[in-house]
């Protein structure tokens, strides 16, 4: 069981706008920024949102994240079908004293 | 080219040990901290271990504390993870990952560069 919570699916078609959540607790998203990562099919994690809403050089401003209380979400815009991938939130926590996951997301482009 | 390369997997039998390395070239490795993250089959992240830059501040998972240590060799590159009596449930794809500040912990721990991991099986 993930300390932070996520759906194990999403879907959406091409060109469609679809977000993911995250929910945690106070001693983790409620106090502390939420990473995603993007991980492709047989390939490792990629950072994709740091400190809650920011963007690494190179990633498509098609992403984007946002944070609110004790959850986040991760808003993918204008879907493509290299978007298909598992996508992980992340954040530190106060209470365990390192970093925890979301147990993932499978996004699926139909 | 900025790369992180782990190496040492392989199969072990339960209770035995084995040490995974990690070679990080194309940064200055002894500005960052560094972190092992697994991922078991088809399942999803877990974070391992982390240490900062001059090895000063460690940490682990609850999972691992008392039979893993995270060491690493500024002059060599290098990151280490000695696992000591592994159980199945320790079988993953281990990733090495480069921290974004110097520090595990704080505002800077996130990881900004993965391995492409190494492969543990635990199986008698």
């Amino acid at each position: 069981q993930s300390v932070l919570t996520q759906p194990p699916s999403a879907s959406g078609t091409p060109g469609q706008r679809v977000t993911i959540s995250c929910s945690g607790s106070s001693s983790n998203i409620g106090s502390n920024y939420v990473y995603w990562y993007q991980q492709l099919p047989g390939t490792a994690p990629k950072l994709l949102i740091y400190r809650s809403n920011q963007r690494p050089s190179g990633v498509p401003d098609r992403f984007s994240g946002s944070i609110s209380g004790t959850s986040s979400s991760l808003a993918i815009s204008g879907l493509r079908s290299e978007d298909e991938a598992d996508y992980y939130c992340a954040a530190w926590d106060d209470s365990l004293s390192g970093p925890v996951f979301g147990g993932g997301t499978k996004l699926t482009v139909l | 080219e900025v790369q992180l390369v782990e190496s040492g997997g392989g199969l072990v039998q339960p209770g035995r040990s084995l040490r995974l390395s990690c070679a990080a070239s194309g940064f200055t490795f002894d500005d960052y901290a560094m972190h092992w993250v697994r991922q078991a089959p088809g399942k999803g992240l877990e974070w391992v271990s982390g240490i900062s830059w001059n090895s000063g501040s460690i940490g682990y998972a609850d999972s691992v504390k008392g039979r893993f240590t995270i060491s690493r060799d500024n002059a060599k590159n290098s990151l280490y993870l000695q696992m000591n009596s592994l159980r199945t449930e320790d079988m993953a794809l281990y990733y090495c990952a480069k921290a974004s500040g110097s520090w595990y912990l704080g505002g800077d721990w996130y990881f900004d560069l993965w391995g492409r991991g190494a492969l543990l099986t635990v199986s008698s």
